[in-house]
């Protein structure tokens, strides 16, 4: 596609609850990333991804977060026994190579996770 | 460890006034740094970068920012604030760590 997509964008679950956050980035980005933008908590790096193997995942906050890429494209996010403390934006981000050393990240709109 | 500060959580700036929204990073070796801005409910973009070369970069909307190695700081700046600048800014540095690191942001209110 055009730009990153993100689904679901919005998503509402109980306490308790599996959830599955589904990203899509540019064509032919190999690099792709995890953030988590909290209310006043900035943008809090989960993992990222170069092709399908994940070098860096010590910003995931706990095991009950785990991520996959395939293909070297889409990646999931999933975060098992959701907590209230794990609502948040999910953003995802993609650029050419790791770091954007060869230019910017691109974001896409996010996905916007409220446990009850 | 790389590290982005914005010691700002709020600029406010009246409307045609000169903007300035300030970042620090701390970094092993030579850093990237961006500037990204995110406008309400929208995902971040892009607005600049310093890779190499001229301290003085200049980006999209107007905006430019100045590295200054000593000072490891690279501030956002714009000669004439418009009221549609008002958003939030978030600074980032790539250190070779693999990742890119963002502040925390600062929320700019262009006043009219």
């Amino acid at each position: 596609g055009a730009g990153v997509s993100q689904s679901p964008s919005n998503k509402v679950t109980e306490k308790g609850k599996d959830v599955e956050l589904r990203c899509d980035p540019i064509s032919g980005h190999t690099a792709l990333y995890w953030y988590r933008q909290s209310l006043g908590q900035g943008l809090e790096f989960l993992i990222y991804f170069q092709g399908n193997s994940a070098p860096d995942k010590s910003g995931l906050p706990s095991d009950r977060f785990s991520a996959e890429r395939t293909g070297g494209s889409v990646s999931t996010l999933t975060i098992q026994r959701t907590q209230q403390e794990d609502s948040a934006v999910y953003l995802c981000a993609s650029s050419l190579a790791v770091g954007g050393s060869t230019g910017e990240l691109f974001f896409g709109e996010g996905s916007r996770l409220t446990v009850l | 460890a790389q590290s982005v500060a914005q010691p700002e959580d709020q600029v406010n700036v009246a409307e045609g006034n000169p903007l300035t929204v300030k970042c620090t990073y701390s970094v092993s070796g030579n850093p990237y740094l961006f500037w990204y801005v995110q406008y309400p409910n929208r995902g971040l973009q892009f607005l600049l970068k310093y890779i190499t070369g001229d301290n003085l970069v200049k980006g999209s909307y107007g905006f430019e920012a100045e590295f200054n190695k000593s000072q490891t700081s690279f501030h956002l700046k714009k000669p004439s604030a418009l009221v549609s600048d008002s958003a939030l800014y978030f600074c980032a540095v790539f250190g070779g760590y693999q990742k890119v690191t963002f502040g925390i942001g600062t929320k700019l209110q262009v006043i009219p």
